[in-house]
């Protein structure tokens, strides 16, 4: 098994541009969650997925921010306009339903936003 | 409400001597408890699991934590720490089915 896969691992982009990361939950998986985590907030849930639908988004900052998971095996957490205080490290963790409920994270992409 | 605390944020210890971690929750009901490592750079890592089975839980690379609901409590320990287990490590508490809370995190640092 290949893990919860996230792209790109590093991304350095400019203030206002659109930035696009991307997760594969490993196979078999049906909830998927975004975190993001700074030293300052700690790791913040940002929206969770069951079966493919959103089930709670109120952690995402704000409307600059939107997520999709067109399919069991993608979601995508864009940032439109993109902004310095957005430099963080993103997460993606899947989890199955089961003993324990344990999520499973990928290994993140950190973002700089100048 | 509920919460979980690490009561250090900074631990260090010499190769070769004990670990100790601590974690402190509050739960309205048993909650699954969880202790991730994450290493610089990297995502978090299972360490082990707490959900309602064996009060002692063993966990990978020697780790075990111990929940005592009457100190809510899951401290996570290592008899030896290895020059390898210097990370970050966090404290997790489920608070509903989606709703995870995770500790301020303590990293721990292993002194040759």
């Amino acid at each position: 098994d290949a893990g919860v896969i996230q792209s790109p691992r590093h991304e350095v982009t400019e203030m206002g541009q659109e930035v696009t990361l991307r997760c594969k939950p490993i196979s078999g998986h049906n909830s998927l969650f975004w975190y993001r985590q700074t030293m300052m907030r700690g790791l913040e849930l940002l929206i969770y997925f069951n079966n493919n639908v959103p089930i709670d988004d109120s952690g995402m900052p704000e409307d600059r921010f939107s997520a999709k998971m067109p399919n069991a095996s993608f979601s995508t957490l864009k940032i439109q306009p993109s902004e310095p205080r957005d430099s963080a490290v993103y997460f993606c963790a899947s989890r199955t339903v089961g003993a324990g409920e344990t999520q499973y994270f990928g290994p993140g992409t950190r973002l700089l936003v100048l | 409400a509920q919460s979980v605390t690490q009561l250090d944020s900074h631990v260090s210890v010499s190769e070769g001597t004990p670990v100790l971690l601590r974690c402190n929750y509050s739960s309205s009901y048993s909650p699954s408890l969880f202790w991730y490592v994450q290493h610089p750079n990297k995502g978090l890592q299972l360490l082990l699991k707490y959900t309602s089975a064996a009060t002692l839980v063993k966990g990978i690379n020697g780790f075990e934590a111990e929940f005592k609901k009457s100190e809510t409590s899951f401290h996570l320990t290592k008899p030896s720490a290895h020059m390898s287990d210097a990370a970050e490590y966090f404290c997790v508490v489920r608070i509903r089915t989606y709703k995870y809370i995770f500790g301020t995190g303590t990293r721990l640092k292993v002194l040759a």
